[in-house]
């Protein structure tokens, strides 16, 4: 069935440095959406990106979708200690109606 | 969201027992869907309800079932827990029309099966 690879799995960054998530698919994506869960949280949508190549900001937080549309990243410049949480992304697959997750990269930001 | 409410928040069972978790929305929302979240292995869909007649099953279906009792109640059933089902659960819902539209999650039920 199909996947989505995210990685890394966890990252430590110090506050103030930057942070980049990675998503790949081997089939070729409809879309994919961005969540973030606090810790004890739930998921909470982020953004969405549907054309290929396409690019999104949100204040320091920059999103990509791949000009193939089988990758995507998220990408914090000068992280903050609220950034702290894991990242999903979630990807929905032509002909199918539901999305696939990827298994999130944890984010630990220090002080 | 307080949207999207579960029922119960914590839940300690023993094996054998039969559980139900329930969900409920005030969105407005016709798709409701339940997840299952285990560390290091991100959200599993369980299964999904596109409106009242329509269910269907996810990933990770057996063991499970559900009712759409309402367009906005959704309910998760383990027939008989076992200790492997011990994750947390997640409700979530969205819009109907169309495929692209972001998910709105419940805060969760932590099911602990001894």
């Amino acid at each position: 069935g199909q996947q989505v690879m995210q990685i890394p799995q966890y990252q430590h960054v110090q506050e103030g440095e930057d942070f980049t998530t990675y998503c790949n698919s081997s089939t070729t994506l409809s879309n994919i959406q961005w969540y973030k869960q606090r810790p004890g949280g739930h998921p909470v949508f982020l953004i969405q990106l549907v054309k290929s190549g396409e690019v999104k900001k949100q204040k320091r937080l920059t999103f990509q979708f791949g000009e193939a549309k089988k990758n995507s990243s998220l990408h914090i410049t000068a992280t903050q200690t609220t950034d702290v949480g894991t990242y999903f992304c979630a990807g929905t697959y032509s002909g199918y109606s539901t999305l696939t997750f990827g298994k999130g990269t944890m984010l630990l930001v220090s002080p | 969201d307080a949207d999207v409410t579960q029922t119960p928040r914590n839940r300690i069972t023993k094996t054998g027992k039969r559980i139900m978790l329930e969900c409920s929305q005030t969105k407005g929302h016709d798709r409701m869907y339940w997840y299952r979240q285990d560390p290091g292995l991100g959200l599993r869909l369980i299964y999904y309800s596109f409106d009242v007649k329509d269910i269907n099953k996810g990933e990770i279906s057996d063991g499970y079932s559900v009712s759409r009792q309402a367009q906005a109640k959704f309910s998760l059933s383990l027939e008989s827990a076992i200790p492997n089902q011990t994750a947390l659960y997640f409700c979530a819902t969205s819009y109907g029309t169309g495929n692209f539209y972001e998910q709105y999650f419940g805060p969760g039920t932590r099911l602990t099966v001894t």
